[in-house]
């Protein structure tokens, strides 16, 4: 277990609505990330936030936005749901005062119907 | 900008055959290289990384800066080695921590 924890598992909704799925990095890490896993495009990264701060930026569309709150846990906000943002979602976290090893949490399934 | 290829998609080999799967990587910089494997859609886990010249679950992998490649290699694979293999990068000069990552590598170790 790497101590990353993320919530839903699993989430189902409909084109149109909003999401917002929640990451808790391992203690003491101060960096988190999040990643978008789908079919025809893989792993690809989206934001990344160091102490609650937006560190660097990826292939995020303009409908999702993200979050890092004082207590270190991120949120990632998606809107306007489309079918092709059906994907799994992880978060990962890191210390980059360390190692920097990327750790990450189970994910969350979204389908969008 | 960088890129991580992994020409295999599927990989089959039978139990106790030895395993190599083919990372290759363009770059500017210094980048650091790991292997992340995922065993059916669930998290990813961290296999190795170059820096750290481990070995875990008997898998190694050398960094060949010549040739640009990261190959994964295991002398005798497992039926529970069965997973999706990836090769990642990350390149602090010029896009900071977030990972790049190949396509990925299905292996399948047949009994």
């Amino acid at each position: 277990d790497s101590g990353v924890t993320q919530t839903p598992k699993h989430l189902i909704t409909a084109t149109g609505q909003r999401v917002t799925l929640r990451c808790s990095p391992r203690s003491g890490d101060l960096s988190v990330y999040w990643y978008q896993q789908s079919l025809d495009q893989g792993l690809q990264f989206l934001i990344q936030y160091y102490n609650g701060e937006e560190r660097a930026k990826g292939n995020i569309l303009e409908r999702f936005s993200a979050q890092q709150f004082p207590d270190l846990h991120s949120e990632l906000n998606l809107s306007s749901l489309e079918l092709g943002d059906s994907a799994l979602y992880f978060c990962a976290s890191s210390d980059p005062r360390g190692p920097d090893t990327q750790y990450f949490g189970p994910g969350t399934r979204l389908t969008v119907l | 900008a960088q890129r991580v290829t992994q020409p295999e998609k599927l990989l089959s080999v039978f139990k106790g055959a030895p395993v190599e799967l083919k990372c290759n990587y363009s770059y500017s910089g210094s980048p650091e290289l790991f292997w992340y494997v995922q065993y059916s859609r669930q998290r990813l886990q961290l296999l190795l990384r170059h820096i750290s010249r481990e070995s875990i679950k008997g898998f190694t992998a050398d960094l060949n800066k010549g040739e640009t490649s990261f190959h994964l290699k295991k002398p005798f694979a497992q039926e529970e080695d069965s997973a999706m293999y990836y090769c990642a990068l990350t390149n602090q000069a010029t896009s900071g921590s977030r990972l790049t990552f190949g396509e990925g590598t299905q292996l399948t170790v047949n009994p």
